[in-house]
């Protein structure tokens, strides 16, 4: 299994661009999440999914859209960039069920925008 | 979800044990709680999880107790490659309904030769 991937790695972006971060994970994972890191700072909860159709909004999810049409695809999209939204984006996985100690990260997509 | 309060920022030397203590006054009683390991650069890693009383894993113990307002993560004789920034998190995930995983500001921990 690939785990959780995530497309691109680096982006520069300029103020007012819009832009799509691609999630995917192939472990049939139900719940999805997105969250940003700022540096030096604890990582805040964009937006989640529990499942395919279904999404909700975490703590900071002005300026960002989700949509889950598929379990594996969970997409981050900027509508239009704003220099605060520069940070690190990870998304991470984790199955149904009791328990919770098999949630997985991405190794993140570093965003700047000027 | 309860919110929760962990030191800034550690310092320890090599072969220590180093306890970092989270405080979650307001856990409730479906809430289970999790620990995460991020180094720089990576996402974050699971660690270990509990419920009550003292889990083990090869990583580390979890001490919980009683009434369950606060937990230490003890990590045995630490090395180098322990720095990292640690987390705390509490949550009910059992719900089928919670997708949510709240991370506060975390504990930096800097292992020392």
């Amino acid at each position: 299994n690939a785990g959780v991937t995530q497309t691109p790695k680096f982006q520069v972006l300029k103020t007012g661009q819009s832009m799509t971060l691609q999630c995917a994970q192939d472990m049939n994972h139900e719940y999805m999440s997105w969250y940003r890191q700022d540096p030096g700072m604890g990582l805040r909860l964009i937006h989640y999914s529990v499942g395919a159709g279904i999404t909700d909004q975490g703590e900071v999810p002005n300026g960002y859209n989700v949509s889950r049409s598929t379990t594996e695809d969970f997409p981050l999209r900027l509508l239009s960039a704003a220099p605060s939204q520069t940070s690190v984006y990870f998304c991470a996985s984790r199955p149904t069920g009791p328990r919770q100690e098999t949630q997985y990260f991405g190794p993140g997509t570093r965003l700047l925008v000027l | 979800l309860a919110k929760t309060t962990q030191p800034i920022s550690m310092d320890s030397y090599e072969g220590q044990e180093v306890n970092i203590t989270c405080s979650h006054n307001n856990i409730a009683t479906n809430d289970y709680i999790t620990w995460y390991q991020q180094f720089p650069s990576q996402g974050p890693r699971f660690i270990i999880q509990g419920y009550k009383t003292k889990v083990t894993n090869e990583v580390a113990s979890l001490f919980i107790p009683a009434d369950r307002k606060s937990s230490t993560l003890s990590l045995p004789r630490v090395s180098l490659s322990d720095t990292a920034v640690y987390y705390c998190l509490v949550g009910d995930i059992r719900s089928g309904n919670t997708g949510k995983l709240i991370f506060g500001q975390g504990t930096t921990l800097q292992v020392k030769p």
